[in-house]
């Protein structure tokens, strides 16, 4: 079955400290990733997303994410979070073949001043 | 630009009630999806409309129907709530499929007691 897989679902950090989210995912074909954030209070922001080319993506707010084909991993990554970085962040995955976007479960950040 | 509206905000039903959550955007995007949120569950998709006139079940679509009004409109309806149904749900929607950005209301919470 296709699913995505986020591996820490609550994750506590200091300012400065840095910050890698992971993200797996089953599926067969080909695949457009995404990486969503939601602020407390908030709806669902797109962070970044990787459709083909440089594995490697960046988005807002410094974050990037890393695509890895073999591994079938999307991470989320940044050198130096902050307070304002306080949020849950999902792990979605498109299979191309379809309109359907799948989402992990989740990971919550909190980062302490 | 509202972007994606919903309504109601917040919302409480007795078990067997019907209800119709309603969905409007005014992006001009092609399609539209609802899904629900729950703790440590992520998001899952119920329905999502590819295009004006079809629509076609996501993950999660028992007790649920929807109503793809035209272009803008998308309402998602109980017919008859149950407690299982208490969640956050989400409207969203894209110019493509999930292809493209998804933007998002700011969502209805709903208790069913």
């Amino acid at each position: 079955a296709q699913s995505v897989s986020q591996h820490n679902h609550h994750v506590i950090l200091s300012e400065a400290a840095s910050l890698e989210l992971g993200c797996n995912y089953s599926y067969g074909g080909t695949v457009n990733l995404f990486w969503y954030v939601q602020y407390p209070g908030q709806h669902l922001q797109l962070l970044l997303k990787y459709f083909s080319g440089d594995p490697l993506v960046k988005g807002i707010k410094g974050f990037e994410a890393e695509f890895i084909k073999s591994k079938f991993s999307f991470n989320l990554r940044k050198p130096s979070v902050q307070w304002s970085d306080t949020a849950e962040y999902f792990c979605a995955v498109n299979a191309r073949s379809g309109y359907a976007l799948n989402f992990g479960k989740g990971t919550s950040l909190l980062v302490t001043p | 630009n509202a972007g994606v509206t919903q309504t109601p905000k917040f919302q409480v039903l007795k078990t067997g009630q019907s209800m119709t959550l309603q969905c409007a955007q005014d992006m001009n995007h092609n399609s539209m999806y609802w899904y629900r949120q729950d703790p440590g569950m992520g998001l899952r998709l119920i329905y999502y409309s590819a295009s004006e006139g079809t629509t076609d079940k996501g993950e999660v679509p028992n007790g649920y129907n929807v109503s793809r009004l035209n272009k803008r409109e998308f309402s998602l309806r109980l017919e008859s709530a149950a407690p299982s149904q208490t969640s956050v749900y989400f409207c969203a929607s894209s110019e493509g499929g999930a292809l493209e950005k998804l933007f998002f209301g700011s969502g209805t919470q709903l208790s069913v007691l």
